[in-house]
């Protein structure tokens, strides 16, 4: 199975700063990397798919980078809307899709 | 527009049964596979179990591997999880999920169906 890891577990940020969460993979995932979006009470959002392009209706402050075993979200200019939790999956290797552990963003 | 309902989560004993219904709409249901993934107090996503569109294959974590089925039902565009010698760590916020180009996708209004399992 593959193992994600995503840091740090909380990540405090002023609104209009710029936010930077990791995803590893205990193994390569190629760009088979998605990135959810959960807000307290919703179902998870998907946000990025292929490490990069993301999902529809998502704005283009969200952007995703990394290939094999790192990863990367950034999310430019933050607005209240995006303070959640983010989780990191890889579907490289179907059936056995793992998530990661979640990285909360909260407002400082 | 995609619709995803689940249903039947309960406060049950260590060692209980539950099933777990999802009701789909606003899709070819039997187009997809579809995918129950959990979510327990605090935790990760942890996904538990899938079903290929035929029925005809299915997967399960190793947590649940040999106590928990899935299935479904086509003509009823219905997706159930059949949960047996459940235990505490199964406590969880359940959701059913639809794949899609190997993506898994939610339903934005989805609420998820909570599973407490408590003696």
């Amino acid at each position: 199975e593959i193992v994600m890891t995503q840091s740090p577990a909380t990540l405090s940020v002023s609104p209009g700063e710029r936010a930077t969460l990791s995803c590893r993979a205990s193994q390569s995932v190629t760009n088979k990397l998605a990135w959810y979006q959960q807000k307290p009470g919703q179902a998870p959002r998907l946000l990025i798919y292929g490490a990069s392009t993301r999902a529809t209706g998502i704005p283009a402050r969200f952007s995703g980078r990394g290939s094999g075993t790192e990863f990367t979200l950034t999310i430019g200019s933050l607005q209240s809307e995006d303070f959640a939790v983010y989780s990191c999956q890889q579907y490289n290797d179907w059936p056995s899709y793992t998530f990661g552990q979640g990285t909360k963003l909260e407002i400082k | 527009e995609v619709q995803l309902v689940e249903s039947g989560g309960l406060v049950v004993q260590p060692g209980g049964s539950l099933r777990l219904s999802c009701a789909a709409s606003g899709f070819t249901f039997d187009d997809y596979t579809m995918h129950w993934v959990r979510q327990a107090p605090g935790k990760g996503l942890e996904r538990v179990s899938l079903i290929t569109s035929d029925g005809g294959s299915t997967f399960y974590a190793d947590s649940v591997k040999g106590r928990f089925t899935i299935s479904r039902d086509n003509s009823r565009n219905s997706l159930y999880l059949q949960m047996n010698s459940l235990r505490t760590e199964d406590t969880a916020l359940y959701y059913c999920a639809k794949e899609r180009e190997q993506l898994i996708h939610f339903d934005s209004r989805g609420q998820g169906t909570l599973v407490t399992v408590s003696s």
